[in-house]
């Protein structure tokens, strides 16, 4: 099966510091990575939608300055949390998919991000 | 408007207690419906994919069917170890673009 790595799996930082998330597709190549921010017991919320060598495409309410999101290959996207707050902390998870049609999205593992 | 929602929020279960989870769509320019399993802390890992009416998917004890309007998953004798959240997502395509829909999960609890 597709294999999606996320690192860090936790992070603690201190308020205004800035956090970088990586996100890899292990043994296929994802044009398109999504980013997810899940709050306890609740269900996914997608923040973004990063496209290789383009514009990620933010969801309403999401801060793209904020959110800094960069796909510079077709196997790395990573997700910036910059001038991180404690209202930051949350479970982060980012997925890909081997197609952009009928295909499932394969997701990391995800990141516990605490901002003191 | 495209939604997904899932039934029930919660379930236990006793152990050998079959049941079923419920997953119902309105969508336009369905393209697939997928179920993933979520255990807590870790990422959601894909079960399974179905794409038209009448299609089911089996893997050990689950059973995933899908109808025009809804999908199931069945659990035959689950035991503690399928205590998980079970997500159900689908993929819509609208003017070219596609997206997922999630539904809300069902946080199931098997006790032995």
């Amino acid at each position: 099966g597709a294999v999606v790595s996320q690192h860090p799996s936790w992070v603690i930082c201190k308020s205004g510091t800035s956090v970088k998330i990586e996100c890899r597709s292990l043994d296929f190549q994802a044009t398109t990575m999504f980013w997810y921010r899940q709050f306890p017991k609740q269900s996914l919320m997608l923040m973004a939608t990063s496209n290789e060598g383009s514009k990620a495409t933010y969801e309403q309410g999401v801060e793209k300055d904020k959110f800094l999101i960069n796909h510079a290959s077709l196997t790395l996207s990573t997700l910036t949390v910059t001038s991180a707050h404690p209202e930051d902390s949350s479970f982060y998870i980012c997925s890909a998919s081997r197609s952009s049609y009928n295909s499932p999205l394969h997701f990391g593992n995800g990141t516990r991000l605490t901002v003191t | 408007e495209d939604q997904v929602t899932q039934s029930p929020e919660a379930l236990r279960l006793q152990e050998g207690e079959s049941s079923s989870l419920n997953c119902s769509y309105t969508v336009s320019g369905l393209r697939g419906l997928f179920w993933y399993r979520q255990d807590p802390g870790k990422g959601p890992e894909f079960l399974f994919t179905l794409y038209s009416a009448g299609e089911e998917k089996e893997k050990e004890r689950l059973k995933a069917t899908l109808t025009k309007k809804e999908s199931f998953l069945h659990i035959t004798a689950p035991k503690p170890e399928d205590s998980a959240t079970y997500l159900c997502a689908v993929q819509a395509e609208t003017s070219g673009t596609y997206k997922y829909i999630f539904g809300t999960g069902t946080r199931l609890k098997v006790l032995a």
